[in-house]
């Protein structure tokens, strides 16, 4: 069986600053990984994930998240947030091919000015 | 053009009664799923149906019956209603072989 922590349940910063969220996974099979993204009072939106190859991966708003096989994580990174970055992030894992998503319990990112 | 999309939004309602929460995608997918989100966000899978049947069954309670008339739908079903079933519920589809699951806005279920 897969599990996710997500070691931060919330991580305050100031606007433009860099930030990490950290997200580990435990799996004895190979797995994909998933970053999610829930603004407020909304649904989940799919941020960026990690299927195959590169292990470094992109989304469309400047967030990236590199796969870690030795170190079991998938840490997501942003060089400078914004005001509207404020969401909770959830990250999720599923083994190869079976569907099941696996989440961790989310990293609330709380932007201020 | 909503991808996922789930009625009602909002759903609140007495203890012991009956409701229905229903999920139509209009992606193509074949497979689709209910998670619950507790009160601290937690979100856990319930059901996943393939093509119309059952494939995933997580330990849920049977006063919760997924059906799927077609495969574009996978309503919720919900008997005698409890206080610990307030949640929000989502569902969600994916294309096998993808991996990659889509989610709808959510329902917010209050039971009082």
């Amino acid at each position: 069986a897969q599990s996710v922590t997500q070691l931060d349940s919330q991580v305050p910063v100031f606007e433009e600053a860099p930030v990490e969220l950290r997200c580990n996974y435990s799996s004895s099979v190979s797995v994909y990984l998933f970053w999610y993204v829930q603004y407020p009072n909304q649904g989940l939106q799919l941020l960026l994930k990690y299927l195959s190859g590169s292990t470094l991966v992109e989304s469309i708003n400047g967030f990236e998240a590199e796969f870690n096989k030795s170190q079991t994580s998938f840490h997501l990174r942003k060089p400078s947030v914004h005001i509207s970055d404020t969401a909770e992030y959830f990250c999720a894992v599923t083994q190869t091919g079976f569907q099941k998503l696996v989440f961790g319990t989310g990293t609330r990112l709380l932007v201020s000015p | 053009d909503t991808a996922v999309s789930q009625t009602p939004k909002y759903l609140v309602t007495q203890m012991g009664n009956d409701k229905s929460i229903k999920c139509e995608q209009n992606l193509g997918h074949d497979t689709m799923y209910w998670y619950k989100q507790d009160s601290k966000k937690f979100l856990k899978i319930m059901f996943s149906y393939n093509n119309k049947e059952l494939i995933i069954n997580e330990t849920v309670p049977n006063r919760f019956s997924p059906k799927s008339p077609d495969k574009a739908h996978l309503n919720l079903h919900i008997n005698s209603l409890e206080l610990g079933d307030s949640a929000v519920y989502f569902c969600a589809s994916s294309q096998p072989g993808t991996d990659t699951q889509y989610f709808g806005p959510g329902t917010r279920l209050t039971v009082l």
